[in-house]
């Protein structure tokens, strides 16, 4: 059974600052992995889509890596803003099993003034 | 372009009743998923639809159903409604079934 885990579980930035967030994943076996943001009550928004094959993506201040042979995804976000106070999910989808995601628990974000 | 749907926002039901959520995904996208999301467990895959046929379930009572129409938007029902029951429901649609997914502002469910 997928397990995905998260850490840290919270941190508090000041501004400015570079951070990275972590992920693993216990079976290997995933077709892609996807990065959310989801701010108090809200919904979840897409960061980075990841294929299996691929090492990393990027988008703006944002890079996530993966390893999908240790089962491990970071994301790597540059020069941190208030704006990027959020919690931040990982989701995993199994080898071509649909659109049916196992999430982490999250890393909530606070990024201070 | 417009986003993923769903309507109610928030709903309050009363024990025992039953209620059905709604989700339009964003145009041309095919696959349908809904996940639960709860402070204890976290966000959990409920159902997906993909051309009007249910392709997964997650590990939920016979009491959550779903349907996709023919134009791709989809319903969810949840009968005999439990206290448990209260969480924020996230509809999510993608262009089939293996590409990004995009997820709606979700349905909050209170049960009292």
């Amino acid at each position: 059974k997928q397990e995905v885990t998260q850490i840290p579980a919270a941190l508090s930035v000041p501004e400015g600052e570079n951070l990275v967030l972590n992920c693993s994943f216990t079976d290997s076996a995933i077709y892609n992995l996807q990065w959310f943001r989801q701010d108090p009550g809200k919904g979840l928004t897409s960061l980075l889509l990841i294929q299996s094959s691929q090492r990393e993506q990027t988008s703006g201040r944002l890079n996530a890596s993966l390893d999908k042979s240790s089962g491990r995804s970071t994301l790597y976000i540059a020069a941190s803003q208030p704006g990027d106070s959020a919690t931040y999910l990982c989701a995993v989808r199994r080898d071509n099993y649909g659109q049916n995601f196992v999430f982490g628990p999250g890393t909530r974000l606070s990024v201070l003034p | 372009k417009a986003g993923v749907t769903q309507t109610p926002r928030y709903l309050i039901k009363t024990r025992g009743q039953q209620v059905t959520l709604s989700c339009s995904p964003i145009s041309g996208h095919r696959s349908v998923s809904w996940y639960q999301q709860t402070p204890g467990q976290g966000l959990q895959f409920l159902f997906e639809y993909f051309s009007e046929t249910q392709r997964n379930k997650g590990n939920f009572p016979g009491r959550f159903s779903g349907r996709q129409f023919s134009n791709s938007r989809s319903e969810m029902n949840v009968s005999t409604l439990e206290l448990g029951d209260s969480a924020l429901y996230l509809c999510a649609s993608s262009l089939d079934r293996l590409k990004e997914a995009f997820f709606g502002q979700g349905t909050r469910l209170t049960v009292v």
